[in-house]
């Protein structure tokens, strides 16, 4: 049964710096994997998309790592700013199945403060 | 481009009663997928439809969900009869292939679902 874990559940952090948000899955045969942003009360936002045969992807400040076989991906986030302030969600398709569903961790609360 | 769109964005009902959530996937996409959160938990899968079928309902947590796609656009979920531990957001995903392939999938904003 595939299990998605992040790590820490919440970060507090000055803005400016650098940071490292961590998520790791049981089940190596993945799909691919996805990152999202829920702001509060918000739906969620996909931020990166990493596919099984890739190492990762970068969008502007962000930059997502995927190492399937050791069952991590990590999301950095460049230069924080208080408006990166959200909860951070990863989640992987499985790889077996044709259902397309996606397997969350319960996410990462980040605040970035002025 | 409109994104997903879910109504309503909040409902709360007493327990007993039946409520009905509405999804608007995004335009083409075949793929349809309802997903729950409940306090303090991860969101979890429900079910998934490729266009009017379903594919995967292994999520549904008891009968007294009833998940529809009539014409293979917009979908229904209902609960009935509602129960307290039914509290929580229902989220509607979609995505454009018939398959599951690397495709990116597209959340709506919610359904913040109280019953009390």
């Amino acid at each position: 049964k595939q299990e998605v874990t992040q790590i820490p559940a919440a970060l507090s952090v000055p803005e400016g710096e650098n940071l490292v948000l961590n998520c790791s899955f049981t089940d190596s045969a993945i799909y691919n994997l996805q990152w999202f942003r829920q702001d509060p009360g918000k739906g969620l936002t996909s931020l990166l998309l990493i596919q099984s045969s890739q190492r990762e992807q970068t969008s502007g400040r962000l930059n997502a790592s995927l190492d399937k076989s050791s069952g991590r991906s990590t999301l950095y986030i460049a230069a924080s700013q208080p408006g990166d302030s959200a909860t951070y969600l990863c989640a992987v398709r499985l790889g077996s199945s044709n259902t397309g569903k996606l397997i969350f961790g319960q996410g990462t609360t980040l605040q970035v403060k002025p | 481009e409109a994104g997903v769109t879910q109504f309503p964005s909040h409902s709360v009902i007493e327990k007993g009663q039946t409520v009905t959530l509405r999804c608007d996937p995004i335009s083409g996409h075949d793929n349809l997928y309802w997903y729950r959160r409940v306090m303090g938990k991860e969101i979890k899968f429900l079910l998934h439809f490729v266009k009017e079928s379903k594919q995967d309902e292994s999520g549904m947590p008891n009968n007294r969900f009833l998940a529809e796609r009539t014409g293979g656009t917009y979908s229904t979920l209902k609960v009935q009869p509602a129960e307290l531990e039914d509290s929580g957001v229902y989220f509607c995903a979609s995505s454009p292939e018939w398959w599951a392939g690397n495709t990116e999938a597209f959340f709506g904003q919610g359904t913040r679902l109280t019953v009390v």
